[in-house]
């Protein structure tokens, strides 16, 4: 069964500072999708960034980066200038190519301090 | 805007009674989720849906049945809620293209069974 693992329940960065949120998987496949999510305190899921397995280059979005290491199965999340709107709640995902449902991590609270 | 609602946001029911959650999506997605989402466990499938009438159990079904009659609504059902059901539940729809589609959430629903 494939599972996602985040090592890490809380993280608190300074305003304007940059941090990692941490993600593991572990599968068989060698097709396949991996996302962040962050979860507001309003609770709605917002997709942050996405990376398909087969690309080599690490996607990123604005202030948002991801590292991935294929052979290692790591997916972490670089967040740089951090910005108070940046505190929530994010989770790894991974869906396997074909298949339509999405498996989470345990999520990593993250903290902005101002 | 994708819209996907869900129609009580905080719900407090008795042991013992009959419970239904509504998530009705305005996009016209093939799928859509039921998720349950507790603290240092993440998001977890309970039920998912890539047609009208058809579903699929997640990793967490026991306890909960499912119907979709129309593509827009899926609801999800406790037949007879329990304390352990206590949870936040989420509803999310996405399209049934493989190319890595975001899944686009409701804004949960916080069940309190007593």
């Amino acid at each position: 069964a494939q599972t996602v693992t985040q090592s890490q329940p809380e993280m608190s960065v300074q305003e304007a500072e940059t941090v990692t949120l941490s993600c593991t998987y572990d599968t068989s496949e060698s097709d396949y999708y991996l996302f962040w999510y962050k979860q507001p305190p309003s609770r709605q899921m917002i997709l942050v960034i996405r990376q398909e397995a087969y690309k080599q280059q690490n996607a990123t979005e604005n202030r948002f980066s991801v590292n991935f290491q294929k052979a290692a199965k790591s997916f972490s999340l670089k967040i740089s200038d951090s910005q108070l709107g940046d505190a929530a709640m994010y989770f790894c995902a991974y869906r396997i190519q074909g298949a339509q449902k999405l498996v989470f991590g345990q999520g990593t609270r993250l903290t902005i301090n101002p | 805007d994708v819209k996907v609602t869900q129609s009580s946001r905080y719900l407090v029911k008795r042991t013992g009674e009959k419970v239904f959650l509504e998530c009705v999506q305005d996009m016209d997605h093939e799928n859509m989720f039921w998720y349950r989402q507790d603290p240092g466990l993440g998001l977890r499938l309970i039920y998912f849906s890539y047609d009208v009438k058809m579903k699929e159990k997640g990793d967490i079904p026991e306890g909960y049945s499912v119907s979709r009659e129309k593509k827009e609504r899926f609801s999800l059902i406790l037949e007879s809620a329990s304390t352990n059901q206590t949870s936040m539940y989420l509803c999310a729809s996405s399209l049934l293209r493989d190319g890595g589609e975001k899944l686009f959430f409701g804004s949960g629903t916080q069940l309190s069974v007593l």
